[in-house]
């Protein structure tokens, strides 16, 4: 069973277009994330969804939008895209203990053209 | 703000050599450590883990000690293997912070040799 799990895996795209990756985890757990990976592998957070309610927008440009239906669910939709946008895209969840750790899914490499 | 400062990489060793990948931390008052590792074309994964000062997390052959004194928790491994390649980040968890978000360093890439 995959504890967290995000589709695509791959998304090639074109500027200008909106697109939609999803994310689902089968933990359990009360808080979720987005995080973006830059091309030189740095970690950014983006987002922090807890009980389905945003705690965190780390100024992200409003048109990546979030969305969280239910406490498993956490869907990253992404408006008008732009060349930077490029990257790879991780979905994670979490106990909300500060002494536990997050569980990723295995990424969404987006690629705008 | 809180932050975390890992040595730059690549680290490139032979087989069996000792790893030492150094990892220093900014943060109010006392945090949770963990050191994750990517390995090609995957997610993070957790590798190991220290809740509070002087505690020791392991894991295959990897150990790391949460040092309070020095603000560290450099990542060691007594013989590495070439499936060790991989990228590793050292993250800390804000104790107090209602966002449980996860802040991370720059990540090391470790190249292993045969």
């Amino acid at each position: 069973d995959t504890a967290v799990s995000q589709t695509p895996k791959y998304l090639v795209t074109q500027m200008g277009n909106d697109k939609s990756i999803k994310c689902e985890q089968n933990l359990g757990h009360d808080t979720m994330y987005w995080y973006k990976q830059d091309s030189k592998k740095f970690l950014k957070i983006m987002f922090s969804y807890n009980n389905k309610e945003l705690i965190i927008n780390e100024t992200v440009p409003n048109r990546f939008s979030p969305k969280s239906p239910d406490k498993a669910h956490l869907n990253l939709h992404i408006n008008s895209l732009e060349l930077g946008d490029s990257a790879v895209y991780f979905c994670a969840s979490s106990r909300d203990r500060p002494n536990t750790e997050a569980f990723f899914g295995q990424g969404t490499r987006l690629t705008v053209v | 703000g809180d932050s975390v400062t890992q040595m730059e990489g690549p680290v490139t060793l032979s087989e069996e050599a000792f790893l030492t990948i150094n990892c220093t931390y900014t943060a109010t008052g006392y945090p949770s450590l963990f050191w994750y590792v990517q390995y090609p074309g995957e997610g993070l994964q957790l590798l190991l883990k220290a809740t509070k000062a002087d505690d020791k997390g392991s894991n295959k052959g990897f150990e790391a000690t949460y040092r309070k004194e020095t603000t560290s928790f450099h990542l060691e491994k007594g013989s590495v293997q070439v499936s060790d390649s991989a990228v590793y980040f050292c993250a800390l968890r804000p104790r107090m912070d209602s966002s449980y978000k996860l802040i991370f360093g720059s990540g090391t890439r470790l190249l292993v040799r045969p």
